[in-house]
């Protein structure tokens, strides 16, 4: 199904407390993304990754960090220094620039 | 970077009539520009795309016109049906990131 899996779908977080989303595609993409979905805020870019090994700050980057080890696999880890870490997360990959943007089904994570 | 304005932010429409979302960028350089659906809970999808050598394109009942001068596009759809409702998301690019709109809720009623 779209060959881009994030887990888990649901994640609760204590405060003060580091928390890791996966995602994994099976496209052999090169490119992949991380978006913050809030109501009303549109997708906004946290971290890219446009190779192994690489990535870059998107608009909204303080408070998480990523790693791109394998071309397969780019996990997002929120850090206890993301103030207000409540809201969806999508994970995306893309071939290259201007080509289709494949989406996971997204990380609700919750504060509690 | 590139800027992208979407409007309007809510769009409700009786089933059958016509919707139009429009947005606006800041980049000339950009050349890519997709529209996505996305439904409640769900992830978006890629609807129609169009690229900056091509002024309109159309699948069905969806079309995307795009004027490179007035750096704007637009998502046109026709006969609306309810299961259009959704949110739908524009984005632009150049050769790098896909910059996205904060976008429109589709209400269709029947």
């Amino acid at each position: 199904d779209g060959g881009i899996t994030q887990s888990p779908k649901y994640l609760f977080r204590k405060e003060g407390q580091n928390v890791t989303l996966s995602c994994e595609q099976n496209l052999n993409h090169d490119a992949m993304y991380w978006y913050r979905q809030d109501p009303g805020q549109g997708l906004r870019l946290i971290y890219y990754s446009q190779i192994v090994n690489d990535f870059q700050k998107g608009d909204i980057a303080e408070g998480y960090s990523v790693s791109r080890e394998k071309k397969e696999s780019f996990p997002l880890t929120v850090t206890s220094a993301q103030k207000n870490p409540t809201a969806f997360y999508l994970c995306a990959s893309q071939m290259g620039g201007n080509t289709e943007a494949f989406f996971g089904q997204g990380t609700r994570l919750t504060v509690v | 970077g590139e800027n992208v304005e979407q409007h309007p932010s809510t769009l409700s429409v009786q089933e059958g009539d016509s919707a139009v979302i429009k947005c606006t960028y800041s980049d000339s350089a950009s050349n890519y520009f997709p529209w996505y659906k996305q439904e409640l809970g769900k992830r978006p999808q890629l609807i129609i795309d169009i690229r900056s050598n091509v002024g309109e394109k159309k699948d069905q009942r969806i079309a995307v016109t795009l004027n490179k001068t007035a750096k704007h596009f637009s998502l046109h759809i026709t006969e609306t049906q309810p299961e259009d409702s959704a949110v739908y998301f524009c984005a632009a690019s150049g050769y790098s990131t896909l910059t996205f709109g904060k976008g429109t809720m589709l209400l269709v009623s029947p």
